[in-house]
């Protein structure tokens, strides 16, 4: 089992909706988690981060970090064609604080 | 501030041949690392530095070398390249690691073509 998985996608979202991402990790005491968003060519750049369980709102996007069923989820509300692009799911596991290990990204196109 | 700075951006070697990817922040951070990224892959962590005099390997450490020259830099050296080495490398920083500092900034990438 990978540490972090997210489903490859791609995910279809209409202009205007709700687009929702989600990560499982294995490692049960990770305490950090990270969503990148990546652009075609691109390098990583940081979205949210969440350390506790429930909701963080900023601005369209909301992250929602579930320990118990371990799972963090990115929702993207009133979704726009900017936001067509990978994101990337990223875990501090305990027993590795020193690093981040990454999902293997999902591919989201928003569509006109 | 110019962040993370990669060079090169752009690298094609021959099998065999060796070279050095170069980096470099101008964030103070102490934390660095090195990433390789292949399609469906996500990132791979290479080798990862968390403090000035330190580094150690990550998932995916055979074939290449580190070296954190000082706290602003930290090189990668492939020794003979291979074309499963082809992939699109990335140097990140974090002010240090941990729980709640290890929020990490990356670098534009090299995209690094092996024949």
């Amino acid at each position: 089992q990978k540490e972090v998985e997210q489903n490859s996608g791609p995910l279809s979202v209409p202009e205007g909706a709700i687009a929702s991402l989600n990560c499982t990790y294995s490692d049960r005491g990770s305490q950090s988690f990270f969503w990148y968003r990546q652009y075609s060519g691109k390098s990583p750049e940081l979205i949210m981060f969440i350390y506790s369980n429930g909701d963080k709102e900023d601005g369209r996007f909301t992250a929602q970090l579930n320990k118990a069923s371990q799972y963090v989820s990115l929702l993207i509300r009133d979704s726009q064609p900017s936001d067509s692009a990978t994101y990337l799911c990223a875990v501090i596991p305990i027993q590795g604080a020193q690093k981040l290990v990454f999902g293997q990204g999902t591919r989201l196109t928003i569509n006109p | 501030n110019a962040g993370v700075t990669q060079t090169p951006k752009f690298q094609v070697l021959k099998t065999g041949q060796s070279m050095t990817l170069q980096c470099a922040q101008d964030m103070n951070h102490n934390s660095m690392y090195w990433y390789r990224q292949d399609p469906g892959m996500g990132l791979r962590l290479i080798y990862y530095s968390a403090s000035e005099g330190t580094t150690d390997k990550g998932e995916v450490p055979n074939g290449y070398n580190v070296s954190r020259l000082n706290k602003r830099e930290f090189s990668l050296r492939l020794e003979s390249a291979a074309p499963s080495q082809t992939s699109v490398y990335f140097c990140a920083s974090s002010e240090q690691p941990g729980l709640a500092k290890n929020i990490q900034y990356f670098g534009a990438g090299t995209r690094l073509s092996v024949l």
